[in-house]
């Protein structure tokens, strides 16, 4: 059971770049959902998704795109980076609604943007 | 806008001390409260959880204390340890909002031996 996997693990982009931050889940989770983590901010909400072709956008969003196609993934995209979105991103999912001794969190992707 | 708002921004306490961390919300809708641990290089870890319903709950050397009138919830670590270290985050969810989490800004505990 690896839980939810996240890669890359670090990645150096240019300004204006695109790329996509990849996450899989294999506990059969419906929600799933993207953070960022900044420092003295805590961790923001991006986008995320409650069941496969569901998407919605969080605290966030600009600049970040996702899709679900499957239940498993939720890909990330930057869509053209820019040096405000180096930060420590952060994929989690969950299975039902009962709060938060459901989510699981990745161990992150560590984005710098030059 | 900060919706959950966590004091202090660090906390350095000796071994066997009781580091207290403290948080205050706005969003009376908000109806789940969990503390995560993350240690350098990781990402959080589900510590303990409370409902509003309930004033204090306690697991193992951690107790959370929660005051619904206040809208104020607090952690507090019994006979802390140098494996404590790690930074701390209150976080909320938001009824029906699909377990999205509200996190605070975090607080950086530092337990000296």
């Amino acid at each position: 059971n690896a839980g939810v996997t996240q890669t890359p693990k670090f990645q150096v982009l240019k300004t204006g770049q695109s790329m996509t931050l990849q996450c899989a889940q294999d506990m059969n989770h419906e929600y799933m959902s993207w953070y960022r983590q900044d420092p003295g901010m805590g961790l923001r909400l991006i986008h995320y998704s409650v069941g496969a072709g569901i998407t919605d956008q969080g605290e966030v969003p600009n600049g970040y795109n996702v899709s679900r196609s499957t239940t498993e993934d939720f890909p990330l995209r930057l869509l053209s980076a820019a040096p405000s979105q180096t930060s420590v991103y952060f994929c989690a999912s969950s299975h039902d609604r009962s709060g938060g001794n459901t989510i699981y969190f990745g161990e992150g992707s560590w984005l710098t943007v030059v | 806008q900060q919706q959950v708002k966590q004091s202090p921004q660090s906390l350095i306490v000796q071994k066997g001390g009781i580091p207290i961390i403290n948080c205050a919300y706005e969003n009376t809708a908000f109806d789940y409260f969990p503390w995560y641990q993350q240690f350098p290089g990781k990402g959080p870890a589900l510590l303990i959880a409370i409902r509003p319903d309930v004033s204090e709950k306690k697991e193992g050397r951690f107790t959370i204390s929660f005051n619904k009138s206040a809208k104020q919830f607090s952690l507090h670590i019994m006979d802390s340890q140098p494996g404590d270290s790690a930074t701390y985050f209150c976080a909320a969810i938001l009824n029906n909002a699909g377990n999205m989490l509200t996190f605070g800004g975090g607080t950086r505990l530092m337990v000296k031996p």
